[in-house]
């Protein structure tokens, strides 16, 4: 497996325009988490779903965030509009479930460094 | 509220050390520790997952363990190299109602020749 895609890598917008990152999790894991991180505020869980369905939101720091998980291979996170402070690097991660009921290792994608001027 | 600690924040040793990272949580009510690495401009990549009902694991030269009653994680690195510099994180899963993962803040590990 290729592991957990995010696109793009990089981007850099300025500040009242949309930006969309996008994430592949890793075919058959079921539980997909966005992250940012930031040298102020270290790693933070945004949102994650589980079987598509948004399960815990209470991380994404306002309503200019929206996160969507159309189908099981495809997920997409959503700043609109987007301003200097949303600059930082967002990660996509998945898992699954083990036999045991239990949450596996999360799988991290590269992230996206986003710079809005 | 779960709170994650890592002390101490940076590292630096000579190559060959046997090192010991630490990791304390508040709230001992855990599903799972799990120890990530990331290396600069990079994601993270799990190194260990230790279950609630588990004391440690190992991975090579790397040994978890894990004292939930005391809210307590260290990462044992035996013999550094330098390809072990990097940034070592911990996170646990908080166990009712969310399969959140809280992170630690991290501890910068440099090994020099």
């Amino acid at each position: 497996d290729a592991g957990v895609i995010q696109s793009p890598r990089h981007e850099v917008t300025e500040m009242g325009q949309e930006v969309t990152l996008r994430c592949k999790p890793i075919s058959g894991h079921d539980y997909l988490f966005w992250y940012r991180q930031t040298m102020m505020r270290g790693l933070e869980l945004l949102i994650y779903f589980n079987n598509n369905v948004p399960i815990d939101d209470s991380g994404m720091p306002e309503d200019r965030f929206s996160a969507k998980m159309p189908n099981a291979s495809f997920s997409t996170l959503k700043i609109q509009p987007s301003e200097p402070r949303d600059s930082a690097v967002y990660f996509c991660a998945s898992s699954s479930r083990t036999s045991g009921n239990r949450l596996s290792e999360q799988y991290f994608g590269p992230g996206t460094r986003l710079t809005v001027t | 509220k779960q709170e994650v600690t890592q002390i101490p924040a940076a590292l630096s040793v000579p190559e060959g050390e046997n090192l010991v990272l630490n990791c304390s949580f508040t709230d001992s009510a855990i599903y799972n520790l799990q120890w990530f690495r990331q290396d600069p401009g990079k994601g993270l990549t799990s190194l260990l997952l230790i279950q609630s009902s588990q004391r440690e694991q190992t991975s090579g030269r790397l040994n978890a363990s894990l004292d939930k009653s005391s809210g307590r994680s260290t990462l044992y690195i035996a013999a550094s190299q330098p390809g072990d510099s990097a940034t070592y994180l911990c996170a646990v899963l908080i166990s009712y109602n969310t399969d959140k993962l809280i992170f630690g803040t991290g501890t910068r590990l440099q090994v020099f020749p």
